[in-house]
């Protein structure tokens, strides 16, 4: 059964720096791994989406990795921003199904 | 291109109602998702449609829940005779292709049961 856990479940910085959030899930049959940011009481906003071929995406201030055989991923913000503060959601795309298998989050606090 | 669209935002029902849940695809996305987020815990999957055909619902509690995606409109979540412990958000999520694209999400229906 897939697991997926994020380090650490809640981190506050100052704004400017940057940070890495971390993701590790146990079966490493995966087809995709997506990162996505949830603000509370809101929907999920997707932010990158790594395919299992794939070692890295990047989009904006964002960079997110994968290494599968190790189940492994890290997202990198650049320069946080105030704005950026929200849970930042982890989820693998389990081979031989359709599901995506969440972990519980990191929530982000960037303070001005 | 609208997002996924999912109404109503809250809904508020008693022990005992029923519960319907609706979620509009972005359009060309022909597979849907449901998922529930409980207080405190990570989303959990629920169920898996195309269009008129269920394909895993391996994540849907055996009694009282259903889900349904016609040929025409929307696909909807439905809950019998809902009980305390079904409050959570239920998320709605559309692909165009299925495994291996990107899943988009809605901005959640959250039930609460009184």
């Amino acid at each position: 059964k897939q697991e997926v856990t994020q380090i650490p479940a809640a981190l506050s910085v100052p704004e400017g720096e940057n940070l890495v959030l971390n993701c590790s899930f146990t079966d490493s049959a995966i087809y995709n791994l997506q990162w996505f940011r949830q603000d509370p009481g809101k929907g999920l906003t997707s932010l990158l989406l790594i395919q299992s071929s794939q070692r890295e995406q990047t989009s904006g201030r964002l960079n997110a990795s994968l290494d599968k055989s190790s189940g492994r991923s890290t997202l990198y913000i650049a320069a946080s921003q105030p704005g950026d503060s929200a849970t930042y959601l982890c989820a693998v795309g389990q081979g031989g199904s359709e599901k995506l298998v969440f972990g519980k989050g990191t929530k982000l606090t960037v303070n001005p | 291109n609208a997002g996924v669209m999912q109404n109503p935002r809250h809904l508020v029902r008693r022990r005992g109602q029923e519960a319907r849940l609706r979620c509009s695809p972005m359009k060309g996305h022909s597979h849907v998702y449901w998922y529930r987020q409980l207080p405190e815990e990570g989303l959990k999957f629920m169920v898996y449609l195309q269009k008129e055909n269920i394909i895993d619902e391996s994540g849907m509690p055996k009694e009282r829940f259903s889900a349904e995606f016609p040929k025409e409109g929307p696909s909807i979540l439905r809950i019998q005779q809902v009980v305390r412990g079904d409050s959570a958000a239920y998320f709605c999520a559309s692909s165009p292709q299925g495994q291996g694209t990107e899943a988009f999400f809605g901005q959640g229906t959250r039930l609460t049961v009184v």
